[in-house]
């Protein structure tokens, strides 16, 4: 498996500020997400991070809002802009094709739990 | 498109009680079948998976067989302990769409002593 660590762990925030979410990996890995995973429901996928190009977003999530980085193979960056209450959530970032894994096989994040006031 | 559903939670068991959650999928071609599970204030951790039809998956006493003929994946443990409880989630992936998961609803489990 991968040591994926996530800066911050939690943060609150006024309305209309951004938040840049940090990933980070102890090691190479092939792909990198990020979900959403709002108060008591399950995860959806915000977008593929995509290293050295723009990321690929799912339905319903534009770059506008939740702008993307992974200048490499281990770090990710995902910001939160313009925040409003409904985007109170854990964030969490997955990634795969970690060395001696399975292609499949996703490891996660610990997350970060975002409150928007 | 894709699709998990799992029974609706939340469960709640006695400890060494027999544990069943249901998962049944929607999905073209041969997808990756995993359960995660995420415990009270953490991230989710894969508890196990299955790659093709009749592989069965298993770890920390949990299993689960891909069933393409039923299109299921039920998780299943013999014996649940306090440890146990947390939230479960069903999930697939296909290599065609790059390995991104699809996950069902989640379901709660709370084993009481």
């Amino acid at each position: 498996s991968a040591v994926i660590s996530q800066k911050p762990s939690r943060d609150i925030c006024q309305r209309g500020t951004s938040l840049t979410i940090q990933c980070q990996v102890d090691s190479q890995v092939t792909m990198m997400f990020w979900y959403r995973q709002q108060p008591g429901q399950s995860l959806t996928l915000i977008a593929t991070a995509n290293q050295g190009s723009e990321a690929t977003y799912e339905s319903g999530f534009v770059i506008d809002k939740f702008p993307i980085s992974r200048p490499n193979l281990t770090f990710s960056t995902l910001t939160v802009s313009n925040m409003s209450p409904e985007d109170s959530s854990i964030y969490l970032c997955s990634v795969v094709g970690v060395s001696g894994g399975s292609y499949n096989e996703q490891f996660f994040g610990p997350g970060t739990r975002l409150t928007v006031l | 498109g894709d699709s998990v559903t799992q029974m609706e939670g939340p469960v709640t068991l006695s400890e060494e009680a027999f544990l069943t959650i249901n998962c049944t999928y929607t999905a073209t071609g041969y997808p990756s079948l995993f359960w995660y599970v995420q415990y009270p204030g953490e991230g989710l951790q894969l508890l196990l998976k299955a790659t093709k039809a009749d592989d069965k998956g298993s770890n920390k006493g949990f299993e689960a067989t891909y069933r393409k003929e039923t299109t299921s994946f039920h998780l299943e443990k013999g014996s649940v302990q306090v440890s146990d409880s947390a939230v479960y989630f069903c999930a697939l992936s296909q290599r065609t769409s790059g390995s991104r998961l699809t996950f069902g609803e989640g379901t709660q489990l709370t084993v009481n002593p």
